[in-house]
């Protein structure tokens, strides 16, 4: 149980365009979800948290209308990378917490999907 | 703000050598502390952790110990293992619900046979 997918899993797209990841957990409901950003060789900084039916809170120095994120429902998050650019590829992490402190109120991962904009 | 340090890799050590894996932290009030597993591919897995001073969480063999007195939770295991090569994550949270975790960068294993 306790299982986090996401989609895709690599994305190679041109400068300019968008590109949407999934996040859901798929055996529970995750009233929270956290998104990371994870350069090579470096740690997982916390983009914003979002939380089921409301706007997503943004960390210091992340751009809310380049990285807009969704979460309509207790299973999914979604994070739309807008406008591409080179400078936005990286590994974007998602992860989801169980509501109301279920599932000992751990955070599960999902596997990462590899952006590459050229 | 909370942060956590952690030792710098690259660690890399023949198998069945004891393992130590710093891990320091700065935060206010009392966080939960974690160590995540990344191995080659895949996501972060939870390892293990301890939720309050003097707490020892373990699993696989490894075991950390929350100590208070030193801000610290160090990762330790007896006798690796190849299959143990991946990047280790020290974290904390606060004890909110709904709070991000906070992580070190991450210390690469490399066991050899």
């Amino acid at each position: 149980g306790a299982v986090v997918s996401q989609h895709p899993s690599w994305v190679i797209c041109k400068s300019g365009t968008s590109v949407k990841i999934e996040c859901r957990s798929l055996d529970f409901q995750a009233t929270t979800m956290f998104w990371y950003r994870q350069f090579p060789k470096q740690s997982l900084m916390l983009m914003a948290t979002s939380n089921e039916g409301s706007k997503a809170t943004y960390e210091q120095g992340v751009e809310k209308d380049k990285f807009l994120i969704n979460h309509a429902s207790l299973t999914l998050s979604t994070l739309t990378v807008t406008s591409a650019h080179p400078e936005d590829s990286s590994f974007y992490i998602c992860s989801a917490r169980s509501a109301a402190g279920g599932l000992n109120n751990e955070q599960f991962f999902g596997p990462g999907t590899r952006l590459t904009v050229l | 703000g909370d942060s956590v340090t952690q030792m710098e890799g690259p660690v890399t050590l023949s198998e069945e050598a004891f393992l130590t894996i710093n891990c320091t932290y700065t935060a206010t009030g009392y966080p939960s502390l974690f160590w995540y597993v990344q191995y080659p591919g895949e996501g972060l897995q939870l390892l293990l952790k301890a939720t309050k001073a003097d707490d020892k969480g373990s699993n696989k063999g490894f075991e950390a110990t929350y100590r208070k007195e030193t801000t610290s939770f160090h990762l330790e295991k007896g006798s690796v293992q190849v299959s143990d090569s991946a990047v280790y994550f020290c974290a904390l949270s606060g004890r909110q619900a709904g709070t991000a975790l906070i992580f070190g960068k991450g210390t690469t294993l490399s066991v050899s046979s």
